[in-house]
């Protein structure tokens, strides 16, 4: 099945700068990559999305990069704010319905 | 506002006592999930229904079940509690097909204790 590994784990910016979460897959027929963000207290909530057609996608301060080929997808968060601060989790979907999720990065966002 | 409403947000249970976990959305959503959070291992598939009274496994079944009598309601059941399902879980739900946004419940922290 699926397999879906996110790095790192935790990851501490200062405000302003930028923060970057890498993802790998193993199932070459994934198609859809989703990102979560949880923040304290609460259940996940999307974020940003791509699929399999599309090498990156750019709402506002965010991006999603994806690389087919080597099985990877990364998240890019410029210009980081405080509110920023959660955990982020990466998925890949085998199917039109499943989602697998890695493990999760904690960012921290100093002022 | 769309929702996914968990029943409990904290529960305390005793080793071997049967728990249900049950989970309501209101976006008439096809499919519906259990996931487990635990540090370090980010979510876990436990089960997942595409339609009233289906279900199919998802990567770790083993302890639980699961009931879905109404489009709308999807219960998790922990037939004999353990010390090793203290956990957060939390429910999601989505509309079939195309690879959709899952929408989360606040989740249920339960201590087996």
């Amino acid at each position: 099945g699926e397999n879906v590994e996110q790095h790192p784990s935790t990851l501490s910016v200062q405000e302003g700068d930028s923060a970057v979460i890498k993802c790998t897959y193993s199932d070459s027929a994934s198609n859809y990559f989703p990102w979560y963000k949880q923040e304290l207290g609460k259940g996940p909530q999307l974020i940003i999305d791509i699929r399999s057609n599309v090498g990156e996608k750019k709402d506002q301060r965010i991006a999603v990069t994806l690389n087919k080929t080597a099985k990877h997808f990364s998240l890019h968060i410029t210009e980081t704010q405080p509110e920023d601060s959660a955990v982020y989790f990466c998925a890949a979907s085998p199917d039109t319905d499943k989602l697998i999720f890695g493990t999760g990065t904690r960012l921290q966002v100093f002022p | 506002d769309v929702k996914v409403t968990q029943s409990s947000r904290y529960l305390v249970k005793r080793t071997g006592e049967k728990v249900f976990l049950e989970c309501v959305q209101d976006m008439d959503h096809e499919n519906m999930f259990w996931y487990r959070q635990d540090p370090g291992l980010g979510l876990r598939l436990i089960y997942f229904s595409y339609d009233v009274k289906m279900k199919e496994k998802g990567d770790i079944p083993e302890g639980y079940s699961v009931s879905r009598e109404k489009k709308e309601r999807f219960s998790l059941i922990l037939e004999s509690a353990s010390t090793n399902q203290t956990s957060m879980y939390l429910c999601a739900s989505s509309l079939t097909g195309l690879n959709t946004e899952a929408f989360f419940g606040q989740g249920t922290r339960l201590t087996v204790v």
